[in-house]
Protein backbone atom coordinates (compact mmCIF):
# COMPACT_ATOMS: atom_id res chain seq x y z
CA UNK A 1 0.00 0.00 0.00
CA UNK A 2 0.69 3.92 -0.53
CA UNK A 3 3.20 5.10 2.43
CA UNK A 4 3.18 8.18 3.98
CA UNK A 5 6.42 9.36 5.88
CA UNK A 6 6.49 12.54 8.24
CA UNK A 7 9.06 13.98 10.43
CA UNK A 8 9.76 14.84 12.94
CA UNK A 9 7.96 12.53 15.18
CA UNK A 10 8.79 14.75 17.91
CA UNK A 11 9.82 18.00 18.46
CA UNK A 12 10.66 20.02 21.64
CA UNK A 13 11.34 24.31 20.86
CA UNK A 14 11.33 27.47 22.86
CA UNK A 15 8.55 29.82 22.71
CA UNK A 16 8.79 31.97 19.57
CA UNK A 17 10.66 29.73 17.32
CA UNK A 18 9.55 28.08 14.39
CA UNK A 19 8.89 24.43 13.69
CA UNK A 20 8.70 22.50 10.23
CA UNK A 21 6.73 19.55 9.94
CA UNK A 22 7.86 17.46 6.52
CA UNK A 23 5.28 15.16 4.91
CA UNK A 24 6.10 12.87 2.48
CA UNK A 25 4.38 10.34 -0.28
CA UNK A 26 6.83 7.93 -0.99
CA UNK A 27 5.57 5.84 -3.65
CA UNK A 28 2.81 8.23 -5.30
CA UNK A 29 2.33 11.31 -5.86
CA UNK A 30 -0.02 13.43 -3.94
CA UNK A 31 -1.64 16.60 -5.23
CA UNK A 32 -3.45 16.91 -2.13
CA UNK A 33 -2.73 16.24 1.41
CA UNK A 34 -4.39 17.02 4.44
CA UNK A 35 -3.13 18.50 7.46
CA UNK A 36 -4.99 17.80 11.09
CA UNK A 37 -4.24 18.43 14.93
CA UNK A 38 -5.02 16.06 17.41
CA UNK A 39 -5.93 16.88 21.24
CA UNK A 40 -5.11 13.78 23.61
CA UNK A 41 -8.44 11.96 23.55
CA UNK A 42 -10.02 13.71 20.93
CA UNK A 43 -10.65 13.36 17.30
CA UNK A 44 -8.91 14.30 14.12
CA UNK A 45 -8.89 18.12 13.56
CA UNK A 46 -8.67 19.06 10.03
CA UNK A 47 -6.67 22.38 10.45
CA UNK A 48 -6.07 22.61 6.00
CA UNK A 49 -6.19 20.88 2.68
CA UNK A 50 -2.76 21.18 1.14
CA UNK A 51 -2.60 21.67 -2.65
CA UNK A 52 0.28 21.32 -4.88
CA UNK A 53 1.19 24.17 -6.85
CA UNK A 54 -1.60 26.33 -5.55
CA UNK A 55 -2.39 27.74 -1.73
CA UNK A 56 -3.80 25.67 0.88
CA UNK A 57 -7.11 25.72 1.89
CA UNK A 58 -7.37 26.49 5.15
CA UNK A 59 -10.64 25.52 8.06
CA UNK A 60 -12.41 28.22 9.36
CA UNK A 61 -10.61 29.37 12.93
CA UNK A 62 -6.95 27.99 11.73
CA UNK A 63 -4.77 31.43 10.83
CA UNK A 64 -2.98 30.70 7.93
CA UNK A 65 -0.16 33.35 9.01
CA UNK A 66 0.30 30.92 12.03
CA UNK A 67 0.09 27.92 10.16
CA UNK A 68 2.29 28.20 7.29
CA UNK A 69 1.60 25.51 4.38
CA UNK A 70 3.57 24.65 1.13
CA UNK A 71 3.25 22.09 -1.58
CA UNK A 72 6.44 22.07 -2.91
CA UNK A 73 6.53 19.35 -5.23
CA UNK A 74 4.13 16.64 -5.52
CA UNK A 75 5.62 14.30 -3.30
CA UNK A 76 6.12 16.79 -0.61
CA UNK A 77 4.19 19.34 2.16
CA UNK A 78 5.51 20.82 4.59
CA UNK A 79 3.60 22.63 8.19
CA UNK A 80 5.50 25.49 9.39
CA UNK A 81 4.29 26.90 13.02
CA UNK A 82 5.56 30.27 13.04
CA UNK A 83 6.26 31.76 16.56
CA UNK A 84 4.90 28.64 18.34
CA UNK A 85 3.13 29.30 21.91
CA UNK A 86 2.97 26.85 24.31
CA UNK A 87 -1.16 26.18 23.23
CA UNK A 88 0.24 25.32 20.06
CA UNK A 89 1.66 21.94 21.54
CA UNK A 90 -0.39 19.32 19.87
CA UNK A 91 -0.50 16.24 17.97
CA UNK A 92 0.04 17.28 13.84
CA UNK A 93 -0.52 14.45 11.53
CA UNK A 94 -0.91 14.55 7.68
CA UNK A 95 -2.62 12.36 5.61
CA UNK A 96 -2.89 12.04 1.42
CA UNK A 97 -5.35 9.87 -0.61
CA UNK A 98 -3.76 6.89 -2.04
CA UNK A 99 -6.44 6.77 -5.32
CA UNK A 100 -7.40 9.84 -6.52
CA UNK A 101 -9.93 11.95 -3.91
CA UNK A 102 -12.41 8.94 -3.07
CA UNK A 103 -10.19 6.02 -1.69
CA UNK A 104 -8.38 5.36 1.08
CA UNK A 105 -6.21 8.34 3.34
CA UNK A 106 -2.81 7.16 4.40
CA UNK A 107 -1.99 8.68 7.32
CA UNK A 108 1.59 9.96 8.61
CA UNK A 109 3.24 9.16 11.61
CA UNK A 110 2.27 11.81 13.23
CA UNK A 111 4.49 14.66 14.91
CA UNK A 112 4.58 15.73 18.70
CA UNK A 113 5.43 19.26 19.28
CA UNK A 114 5.93 20.49 22.69
CA UNK A 115 6.37 23.95 23.12
CA UNK A 116 8.17 24.94 26.24
CA UNK B 1 -20.65 20.19 4.39
CA UNK B 2 -20.52 16.75 5.62
CA UNK B 3 -21.18 16.06 9.19
CA UNK B 4 -20.42 13.25 10.89
CA UNK B 5 -21.65 11.75 14.29
CA UNK B 6 -20.09 8.82 16.27
CA UNK B 7 -21.31 7.06 18.86
CA UNK B 8 -20.55 6.45 21.96
CA UNK B 9 -17.57 7.95 23.01
CA UNK B 10 -16.28 5.09 25.01
CA UNK B 11 -17.21 1.76 25.12
CA UNK B 12 -15.78 -0.96 27.45
CA UNK B 13 -16.39 -4.51 26.51
CA UNK B 14 -15.25 -7.60 27.97
CA UNK B 15 -12.61 -10.04 26.20
CA UNK B 16 -14.96 -12.78 23.37
CA UNK B 17 -18.02 -9.86 23.57
CA UNK B 18 -19.30 -7.86 20.87
CA UNK B 19 -18.86 -4.34 20.03
CA UNK B 20 -20.95 -1.78 17.88
CA UNK B 21 -19.93 1.24 17.41
CA UNK B 22 -22.35 3.91 15.49
CA UNK B 23 -22.09 7.19 13.08
CA UNK B 24 -24.80 9.01 11.26
CA UNK B 25 -23.70 11.56 8.14
CA UNK B 26 -25.46 14.46 7.04
CA UNK B 27 -24.64 14.60 3.00
CA UNK B 28 -26.33 12.73 1.01
CA UNK B 29 -23.58 12.60 -2.06
CA UNK B 30 -21.42 11.00 0.45
CA UNK B 31 -20.10 7.70 -1.34
CA UNK B 32 -17.49 6.17 1.05
CA UNK B 33 -17.22 5.34 4.78
CA UNK B 34 -14.09 4.39 6.19
CA UNK B 35 -13.23 2.88 9.57
CA UNK B 36 -9.92 3.91 11.26
CA UNK B 37 -8.52 1.96 14.08
CA UNK B 38 -5.63 4.75 15.95
CA UNK B 39 -3.39 3.46 19.13
CA UNK B 40 -2.39 5.84 21.47
CA UNK B 41 0.27 7.52 20.05
CA UNK B 42 0.16 5.95 16.29
CA UNK B 43 -0.85 6.85 13.07
CA UNK B 44 -4.83 6.14 12.48
CA UNK B 45 -4.76 2.55 10.08
CA UNK B 46 -7.94 2.05 7.84
CA UNK B 47 -9.46 -1.22 9.36
CA UNK B 48 -12.23 -1.58 6.70
CA UNK B 49 -14.14 0.48 4.51
CA UNK B 50 -17.20 0.17 2.42
CA UNK B 51 -18.96 2.13 -0.57
CA UNK B 52 -22.40 3.13 -1.37
CA UNK B 53 -23.37 0.82 -3.40
CA UNK B 54 -23.15 -2.25 -1.26
CA UNK B 55 -24.44 -2.51 2.27
CA UNK B 56 -22.31 -4.69 4.01
CA UNK B 57 -18.91 -5.69 4.39
CA UNK B 58 -17.09 -7.84 6.39
CA UNK B 59 -13.25 -9.03 6.78
CA UNK B 60 -13.09 -11.84 9.73
CA UNK B 61 -14.16 -10.37 13.22
CA UNK B 62 -14.70 -6.99 11.12
CA UNK B 63 -17.93 -5.89 9.51
CA UNK B 64 -19.35 -2.60 8.57
CA UNK B 65 -23.02 -2.01 7.82
CA UNK B 66 -24.38 0.67 5.61
CA UNK B 67 -27.46 1.97 5.40
CA UNK B 68 -27.84 5.36 2.73
CA UNK B 69 -31.58 5.72 4.03
CA UNK B 70 -31.68 6.60 7.32
CA UNK B 71 -27.48 7.92 6.57
CA UNK B 72 -25.74 5.87 8.95
CA UNK B 73 -23.24 3.11 9.17
CA UNK B 74 -21.75 1.10 12.43
CA UNK B 75 -18.69 -0.96 13.00
CA UNK B 76 -19.13 -4.19 14.07
CA UNK B 77 -16.28 -5.98 16.44
CA UNK B 78 -17.35 -9.90 17.10
CA UNK B 79 -15.08 -11.41 19.52
CA UNK B 80 -13.16 -8.92 20.95
CA UNK B 81 -9.80 -9.22 22.24
CA UNK B 82 -7.58 -7.19 24.70
CA UNK B 83 -5.70 -6.13 21.43
CA UNK B 84 -8.50 -4.41 20.08
CA UNK B 85 -8.23 -1.82 22.53
CA UNK B 86 -7.96 1.58 20.77
CA UNK B 87 -10.08 4.53 19.33
CA UNK B 88 -11.96 3.87 16.45
CA UNK B 89 -12.90 6.66 14.33
CA UNK B 90 -15.35 6.33 11.41
CA UNK B 91 -15.59 8.95 8.59
CA UNK B 92 -17.52 10.30 5.63
CA UNK B 93 -16.44 11.70 1.92
CA UNK B 94 -19.34 13.33 -0.16
CA UNK B 95 -18.87 15.43 -2.67
CA UNK B 96 -16.06 17.90 -1.44
CA UNK B 97 -13.25 15.05 -1.80
CA UNK B 98 -12.60 15.68 2.23
CA UNK B 99 -12.60 13.38 4.85
CA UNK B 100 -14.91 14.18 7.62
CA UNK B 101 -14.45 12.45 10.85
CA UNK B 102 -16.30 11.34 13.42
CA UNK B 103 -15.35 12.27 17.44
CA UNK B 104 -13.83 8.81 17.75
CA UNK B 105 -14.77 5.65 20.15
CA UNK B 106 -12.32 4.55 22.83
CA UNK B 107 -12.93 0.73 22.48
CA UNK B 108 -11.33 -0.89 26.11
CA UNK B 109 -11.46 -4.54 26.25
CA UNK B 110 -10.74 -6.08 29.51
CA UNK B 111 -8.94 -9.60 29.68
Amino acid sequence: GAVVSQHPSRVICKSGTSVKIECRSLDFQATTMFWYRQFPKKSLMLMATSNEGSKATYEQGVEKDKFLINHASLTLSTLTVTSAHPEDSSFYICSAPGRGLSGELFFGEGSRLTVL
Amino acid sequence: GENVEQHPSTLSVQEGDSAVIKCTYSDSASNYFPWYKQELGKRPQLIIDIRSNVGEKKDQRIAVTLNKTAKHFSLHITETQPEDSAVYFCAGLGGSYIPTFGRGTSLIVHP
